[in-house]
């Protein structure tokens, strides 16, 4: 089966550095993604990584190992706004098929 | 560059009626995605179409639910009778046909359905 884990809730402080982890079991995988959903709005793209390494885009970097089978998105000078959840989600091989983890709620307190 | 579009925004209906939501994705984009969510957990897929063909619809519940996506553009999702169970956000994304690193799924605003 296809399974993806990560933290249910993280809180931090603005400006504070803050790393959300994903561990996933697939019967194939071919990349990581992040996205961000804040209440009551639709998913939004933050990340990707299909090979081994830190990907950096601006405030946000996602990292991947694919031999742990483990990635984490990393979020630093933490602002309010940032509250939301995150997701993970697994890209299949052959690029078909994503699945989502359950999310991470993501708390930063002033 | 419009994103995906759907409708309605909410819906309330009783269970054993039925409901219909609609999608229209970016234009361009080969691949067409259904998925829903309950509040608190994260997007399950139900079906995902390339192009007006299924390329999954392993989780859909097929007694009940179907969709489809005609001339490969816009899709329906129908649940025919609602149960309580379905009342969650239904959420349309839409992304490119795989090609190298393109893999942005862009998602619309979502049906949020209340089965009472």
């Amino acid at each position: 089966g296809q399974s993806l884990e990560q933290p249910s809730e993280v809180t931090a402080v603005e400006g504070a550095i803050v790393q959300i982890n994903c561990t996933y079991q697939t019967s194939g995988f071919y990349g990581l993604s992040w996205y961000q959903q804040h209440d009551g709005g639709a998913p939004t793209f933050l990340s990707y990584n299909a090979l081994d390494g830190l990907e950096e885009t601006g405030r946000f970097s996602s990292f991947l190992s694919r031999s742990d089978s483990y990635g984490y998105l990393l979020l630093q000078e933490l602002q309010m706004k940032d509250s939301a959840s995150y997701f993970c989600a697994v890209r299949d091989t052959g690029g078909f098929k994503t699945i989502f983890g359950a999310g991470t709620r993501l708390f930063v307190k002033a | 560059e419009a994103g995906v579009a759907q409708s309605p925004r909410y819906k309330i209906i009783e269970k054993r009626q039925s409901v219909a939501f609609w999608c229209n994705p970016i234009s361009g984009h080969a691949t067409l995605y259904w998925y829903q969510q309950i509040l608190g957990q994260g997007p399950k897929l139900l079906i995902q179409f390339q192009n007006n063909g299924v390329v999954d619809d392993s989780q859909l519940p097929k007694d009940r639910f179907s969709a489809e996506r005609l001339k490969g553009v816009d899709s329906t999702l129908k649940i025919q009778p609602a149960k309580l169970e379905d009342s969650a956000v239904y959420l349309c994304a839409s992304s490119f046909i795989w090609t190298g690193m393109n893999t942005e799924a862009f998602f619309g605003q979502g049906t949020r359905l209340t089965v009472v």
